[in-house]
């Protein structure tokens, strides 16, 4: 069964700009989350996904946003880049986002803004 | 809301002896879950062992194992006969029990060095 796929792996962009990063869950899962990993902060959740609803989200600004399509893939889309958006972002997914249910990481995207 | 506190930002063990990493969290909940995570430099973070609070023995995973103290918030992991494989990013992580939750909270992270 494939894992969590997370694309695209590395990402360089400058200040200003957006980006879209995206998600695939193991098949069959129906719940995503994601999360930015900093030096600094360590891991912070942004939000979660389930059947096309985003049902929690983290404290991030409106800049910082997401979508999940009817096939269970998710994209989290950042606007307006910052120097302080560098960082991993990491994806998980579980059958139903259930608390009882493991989360499955993927590999990350690492977003560096120059 | 609740937060997770690792003490020990990097260790260093031995190859084939016994670490144990610590973790401590404040909730003022009854029902949770606690995890341990593995990071290794590829970034995956893979689920390493987890406790559910309500039991009151502790989980065990071959050679990984967890000391969990509910009434003192504090839940170890202990890396039994250490491989050069454990060397990673070890973090502590907290959900809460039933609907409506659906993140972790993590903390900051341990990395542990394994000794040839």
């Amino acid at each position: 069964k494939a894992g969590v796929t997370q694309t695209p792996r590395y990402l360089i962009k400058t200040r200003g700009q957006q980006v879209t990063l995206s998600c695939s869950p193991i098949s069959g899962h129906r719940s995503v989350s994601w999360y930015q990993q900093t030096p600094g902060q360590g891991l912070q959740f942004l939000f979660e996904y389930f059947s096309e609803t985003q049902r929690n989200k983290g404290n991030f600004p409106g800049r910082f946003s997401g979508r999940q399509f009817s096939n269970s893939r998710s994209e989290m889309n950042v606007s307006t880049l910052e120097l302080g958006d560098s960082a991993l972002y990491l994806c998980a997914s579980s059958l139903t986002g259930q608390s009882n249910q493991p989360q499955h990481f993927g590999d990350g995207t690492r977003l560096s803004i120059l | 809301a609740q937060t997770v506190t690792q003490s020990q930002p990097e260790m260093s063990v031995q190859e084939a002896e016994t670490v144990t990493l610590s973790c401590t969290y404040d909730t003022s909940e009854s029902d949770y879950y606690l995890f341990w995570y593995k990071q290794p430099p590829s970034r995956q973070m893979i689920l390493v062992i987890r406790q559910e609070a309500y039991k009151q023995q502790n989980a065990t995973e071959n050679r990984f194992s967890v000391n969990f103290q509910k009434a003192a918030k504090s839940f170890s992991l202990k890396i039994s006969d250490s491989q050069l494989g454990d060397a990673a990013m070890y973090f502590c992580a907290y959900r809460s029990y039933g609907a409506g939750s659906y993140q972790l909270t993590f903390g900051k992270g341990t990395k542990l060095s394994v000794i040839p």
